[in-house]
């Protein structure tokens, strides 16, 4: 176990739903990251919070949002789905940077049909 | 261009041999560090070790050690005495100095153990 707590495990959705994905960070660790894993465009950063407040942005659609809640756990929304958002969602926590990496969840699998 | 390349899509290696994991970066900040995931089939992406750019010596943890040649920008990972549970996907990824926020990732090696 990692620390870092991610649900659901598996979501089945149909297209043009609305999903939300949920991330508990690791005790002590202010931010916390988002990653999709597809197999077409690999691991690509969607979103860093720190503390509460959005601090980098990545190839995040804007049919995504996300945010991160005053007890730092962080919800990532997805709308409007599209069979191209079938992936792999992680989300990862630090301490503040990613100085030295971070610690990922176990990820949601997120299969549009 | 590609920040970090792995050369190796996949690999096959005999149990109890030494394996090599090529990994190739690109940037011109001189303070960035280097890491290594490891992801086996049931999809957790697991920390393997970390290297600085500053660190003199190469980093080592249990059976991993990073073959750190600063001047080749090579970061190999090497896995002593294989075992059937290091099959998985292997990958390297980098952050640069000036991004205290974001790893930037290579496409990964598939390396599976032969008994």
């Amino acid at each position: 176990d990692s620390g870092v707590t991610q649900t659901p495990k598996h979501l089945i959705t149909a297209t043009g739903q609305r999903v939300t994905l949920r991330c508990s960070p690791r005790s002590g660790d202010l931010s916390v990251y988002w990653y999709q894993q597809s197999l077409d465009q690999g691991l690509q950063f969607l979103i860093q919070y720190y503390n509460g407040e959005e601090r980098a942005k990545g190839n995040i659609l804007e049919r995504f949002s996300a945010q991160q809640f005053p007890d730092l756990h962080s919800e990532l929304n997805l709308s409007s789905l599209e069979l191209g958002d079938s992936a792999l969602y992680f989300c990862a926590s630090s301490p503040e940077t990613a100085s030295y990496g971070y610690t990922f969840g176990s990820g949601t699998r997120l299969t549009v049909v | 261009a590609q920040k970090i390349t792995q050369t190796q899509p996949g690999m096959f290696v005999q149990e109890k041999e030494a394996v090599t994991l090529d990994c190739t970066y690109d940037t011109s900040d001189p303070s960035y560090g280097l890491f290594w995931y490891k992801q086996p089939s049931s999809g957790e992406m697991i920390f393997l070790i970390y290297q600085g750019s500053y660190d003199q010596q190469n980093a080592t943890e249990g059976r991993y050690s990073l073959n750190f040649q600063k001047a080749r920008k090579s970061a190999n990972l090497v896995i002593s005495a294989s075992q059937l549970g290091d099959s998985a996907m292997y990958f390297c990824a980098m952050r640069e100095g000036h991004s205290n926020y974001q790893l930037i990732w290579g496409a990964g090696t598939k390396l599976i153990i032969k008994p």
